[in-house]
């Protein structure tokens, strides 16, 4: 059975103390691994798409690393406007089209 | 271009009630998704669909029913409304069905079932 499972669920930084989430999957032929953040009150927004082991992509303050069996979510010197809901989700090569979620982690960045 | 819209944002139901989320795209995607996403236990599939006239159960689809008659509408049916069923619910579309393909999200529909 395909699954993603976040850590921690819960994160809290000071304005500039870098750190990363991690994100472990099982899945049946990786299709894509994806990380989205998401806003109190919103919906879910696209960050990164990572499609194989060795991987990385960047987005200001944000790197994506993916390995075969985990990603991470650097996250170098944040910002309190970093804080948000980061969710990991992966789509598989088998069972149909679906995108599966990882239940998130929660990062609060204090100034 | 307005992407995904959900409607209504907010709705209380009574048990046993019945009711109907919209969801309407305007990007031409043909895979459209439901999702609720409860407290500690993420976002989960209800129902999808790879085009107009295609449909499959997703991870928890009791108690829901869907339709795909065109390309931009895939509305989410309650047939009789539970308390179980109070949740944030999402509906999320992609250009298409196959690769690896990032999904654009609605705002969320807050469902209240008394």
């Amino acid at each position: 059975e395909d699954q993603v499972t976040q850590s921690p669920e819960a994160l809290r930084l000071q304005e500039g103390e870098s750190s990363s989430l991690n994100c472990s999957y099982t899945v049946s032929g990786l299709r894509g691994l994806f990380w989205y953040r998401q806003d109190p009150g919103k919906g879910p927004e696209f960050l990164f798409t990572l499609y194989s082991a060795g991987e990385e992509k960047e987005k200001e303050r944000l790197k994506a690393t993916l390995t075969k069996k985990e990603s991470f979510l650097h996250i170098t010197a944040p910002k309190p406007e970093d804080s948000a809901t980061y969710l990991c989700a992966v789509q598989a090569g088998t069972g149909g089209f679906k995108t599966i979620f990882g239940a998130g982690t929660r990062l609060f960045v204090k100034a | 271009n307005a992407g995904v819209t959900q409607t209504p944002k907010f709705q209380v139901l009574k048990t046993g009630q019945s009711m109907t989320l919209q969801c309407a795209q305007d990007m031409n995607h043909e895979y459209m998704s439901w999702y609720r996403q409860d407290p500690g236990m993420g976002l989960r599939l209800i129902h999808y669909s790879v085009g107009a006239g295609i449909t499959d159960q997703g991870e928890v689809p009791n108690g829901y029913n869907v339709s795909r008659s065109t390309t931009e509408d895939f509305p989410l049916r309650l047939l009789s409304a539970a308390p179980s069923q109070t949740s944030v619910y999402f509906c999320a579309s992609s250009p298409e069905g196959t690769g690896a393909n990032v999904l654009t999200f609605g705002a969320g529909s807050r469902l209240t079932v008394l």
